[in-house]
């Protein structure tokens, strides 16, 4: 079954204390993977897109890595506004509709 | 630059009546639209997508509808609400024609049910 799956559900962190979240993905031929940010009671809001193997990419205190089955999100350094929900999501097979399938997210609280 | 709109932001509807939500959005054209469901602690679940007008692709088996009935005009229908229809709706935009590309959200509806 195609599925993508985030660890740890919730994350507690003191303000400088570096982490990182993980999305796992089990799907045929994955095309694009991608990494969300979602305040509570807004809409998601784009950060990244992987392609390959290999790729990173980074965004002030974000950066994101991907291997062949799993990516990551690494935090430096946050900041109390960095608090919010991430979500992973994936796009693969023949299709060209962009149809992605989310993860559950990773709830990520800042503290002080 | 592209920007998406949702309305209304929030709806409390009794059981068993209507449902129209509408999404726009402006700066493109021909774009890939969805419409997505996310429940209490739950994650996003695509409901429906269009890659043009009048096209509409169901993902997921509901008394839910979608219509498109302009290029940038996205609708979600229902004639009798559920209980279990309740929950934060979000529309999305892609650009038409390219594959495996990001999509932008709109800031969602927040549907209850009662």
């Amino acid at each position: 079954e195609d599925q993508v799956t985030q660890s740890p559900e919730a994350l507690r962190l003191q303000e400088g204390e570096s982490s990182s979240l993980n999305c796992s993905y089990t799907v045929s031929g994955l095309r694009g993977l991608f990494w969300y940010r979602q305040d509570p009671g807004k809409g998601p809001e784009f950060l990244f897109t992987l392609y390959s193997a290999g790729e990173e990419k980074e965004k002030e205190r974000l950066k994101a890595t991907l291997t062949k089955k799993e990516s990551f999100l690494h935090i430096t350094a946050p900041k109390p506004e960095d608090s919010a929900t991430y979500l992973c999501a994936v796009t693969f097979g023949s299709s060209n509709t962009g149809k992605l399938i989310f993860g559950q997210g990773t709830t990520l609280q800042v503290k002080p | 630059s592209q920007t998406i709109h949702q309305w209304p932001a929030t709806l409390v509807q009794p059981v068993g009546s209507p449902l129209s939500l509408e999404c726009t959005v402006e700066g493109t054209s021909n774009p890939n639209l969805y419409w997505y469901r996310q429940a209490a602690g739950r994650g996003l679940q695509l409901l429906f997508y269009s890659v043009g007008i009048g096209q509409i692709s169901s993902e997921v088996p509901q008394n839910l509808s979608a219509s498109r009935p302009q290029d940038r005009q996205f609708i979600l229908s229902s004639k009798k609400l559920l209980l279990s229809d309740s929950g934060f709706y979000l529309c999305a935009w892609s650009w038409g024609g390219l594959p495996a590309d990001e999509q932008f959200f709109g800031p969602g509806t927040r549907l209850t049910v009662l």
